[in-house]
């Protein structure tokens, strides 16, 4: 079974640019989670929705932040205006129901630099 | 602040030797789960240990968690090269959290196994 894929694998744009990371999660899962990773700060969870509803959003950094889930099958994280600040991975994870409990399966990220 | 924090930062071993991490973390929890990520990869799930439980097995692995001094350890058995990667655990809300969903996780432990 295809695990959850992200895209693009890697993107360089210039400070300014709108910049849109892409997610489909693991068919069947209906929780699906938004992270940033960078080595001063770790792993940060920006945002989780289930069944496609955000449910918390309390580590968006700022407005220029946005994401939506348009489906089960696919969603989308979006920064713009992009900042050099905003560079780091982002991981979009998957998991089964809306418990803690379950374990979350990742891609494997999108390393975004800004400059 | 991180929920969960992992000891040591680092680890370097010989294959063969057996590498423990520790993992602490502040608040009540209903389960904690560890993670392995490779290097320019996503997290894996490796395991899951619920409140209830104080000892978990899979292969090699061995997690213990102690709910009176809040902390937990993984124990790889007979380690090998693969198992070189970045260690994390994750812990949920806790009990009576209407955040169910939410996973916070450690700084992570480097572990390094020298062939």
């Amino acid at each position: 079974d295809a695990g959850v894929i992200q895209s693009p694998r890697h993107e360089v744009t210039e400070m300014g640019q709108e910049v849109t990371l892409r997610c489909k999660p693991i068919s069947g899962h209906n929780s699906l989670f938004w992270y940033r990773q960078t080595m001063m700060r770790g792993l940060e969870l920006l945002i989780y929705f289930n069944n496609n509803v955000p449910i918390d959003d309390s580590g968006m950094p700022e407005d220029r932040f946005s994401a939506k889930m348009p489906n089960a099958s696919f969603s989308t994280l979006k920064i713009q205006p992009s900042e050099p600040r905003d560079s780091a991975v982002y991981f979009c994870a998957s998991s089964t129901g809306d418990r803690a409990a379950q374990p979350q399966h990742f891609g494997d990220g999108t390393r975004l630099s800004i400059l | 602040s991180q929920q969960g924090e992992e000891d040591p930062q680092a680890l370097s071993i010989q294959e063969g030797e057996n590498a423990t991490m520790n993992c602490s973390y502040k608040t009540s929890i209903n389960n904690l789960q560890w993670y392995r990520q490779n290097s320019g990869r996503g997290l894996v799930h490796l395991i899951l240990i619920r409140s209830n439980e104080r000892e978990k097995h899979s292969g090699r692995l061995r997690v213990t968690l102690d709910t009176s001094k809040k902390s937990s350890s993984l124990l790889i058995t007979a380690s090998r090269a693969a198992d070189t990667a970045s260690y994390f655990c994750a812990t949920d809300a806790g009990p009576g959290s209407s955040n169910t969903g939410k996973l916070i996780f450690g700084q992570g432990t480097t572990l390094q196994v020298k062939p």
